[in-house]
C-alpha cells in the first residue's frame, strides 16, 4: 500500500515571496509516478505538476518546482513569487507506473498568499 | 469546451434513501473515476473504470455501485449502506488508467439528513 504525508496543515506566505510544501510518501514500488493538485476555493482540482520518479532531474513548470529526493521518499514543491491565485488546497500523491492514474492522496496543505 | 461535468453541485437526502450522482466527460478519455473528499482526510478511491461496461472497486467501494455503459458516462450510485455518506464527491478521468494526469469535476456536495 502506498501512503502520503503531508505535514504542513495550513501555510500562509506574503504575496510575491516563496514558500515550501512538504510532501513525503511511502510506496514498494521502484517505478511511480509524483504529483501535485491544487484545489482553489471552487474545489476542481487542477494539477500543478507532475514528477516520474526514475527522473533524476526536479520538474518545473513556470513558478512551480519541486524538490525530490527520492532515496528520503521526500517530494516537496516550491512555489516562486507567489501570487493571490495561489491560494488553495495543494494535495501531494503518488502512483506507481502500472495504474499511473490511481492516485493515493495525502491529506493536504492548506495555503494562504497575503498582500 | 472540453471537461467534467457534475451534476447535481448540491444534493440533500434523507437518510435510507439511495442516490445517483451523475459524471458526464467530453475528453474522450477511456478511464474514469470517483474519489470521496472529507475535512482532513484528502480524496479516497470509491471506483474506477479503465474501459467501458468495467469498473473495478477502490479502497471504499462499500456502500456504492456504478456502472459504465458509455465512454462519457460514469454514474456513481449512494446506497442506504453506505453508514456515512455525507461528503463532497468527485469524478475524474484520464485518457487510459496509465497516462497519470488526472481531470477532474467541480464536484458534488452530498449532504443527508
Amino acid at each position: 500500500a502506498q501512503t502520503v504525508t503531508q505535514s504542513q496543515p495550513e501555510m500562509s506566505v506574503q504575496e510575491a515571496e516563496t514558500v515550501t510544501l512538504s510532501c513525503t510518501y511511502d510506496t514498494s514500488e521502484n517505478n511511480y509516478y509524483l504529483f501535485w493538485y491544487k484545489q482553489p476555493p471552487s474545489r476542481q482540482m487542477i494539477l500543478v505538476i507532475r514528477q516520474e520518479a526514475y527522473k533524476q532531474q526536479n520538474a518545473t513548470e513556470n513558478r512551480f518546482s519541486v524538490n525530490f529526493q527520492k532515496a528520503a521518499k521526500s517530494f516537496s514543491l516550491k512555489i516562486s513569487d507567489s501570487q493571490l491565485g495561489d491560494t488553495a488546497m495543494y494535495f501531494c500523491a503518488v502512483a506507481d507506473t502500472g495504474t499511473a492514474s490511481k492516485l493515493t492522496f495525502g491529506t493536504g496543505t492548506r495555503l494562504q498568499v497575503t498582500l | 469546451d472540453g471537461g467534467i461535468t457534475q451534476s447535481p453541485k448540491y444534493l440533500f437526502r434523507k437518510e435510507g434513501q439511495n442516490v445517483t450522482l451523475s459524471c458526464e466527460q467530453n475528453l474522450n478519455h477511456d478511464a474514469m473515476y470517483w474519489y470521496r473528499q472529507d475535512p482532513g482526510q484528502g480524496l479516497r478511491l470509491i471506483y474506477y473504470s479503465q474501459i467501458v461496461n468495467d469498473f473495478q472497486k477502490g479502497d471504499i467501494a462499500e456502500g456504492y455501485s456504478v456502472s459504465r455503459e458509455k465512454k462519457e458516462s460514469f454514474p456513481l450510485t449512494v446506497t442506504s449502506a453506505q453508514k456515512n455518506p455525507t461528503a463532497f464527491y468527485l469524478c475524474a478521468s484520464s485518457e487510459t488508467v496509465y497516462t497519470g494526469e488526472l481531470f477532474f469535476g467541480e464536484g458534488s456536495r452530498l449532504t443527508v439528513l
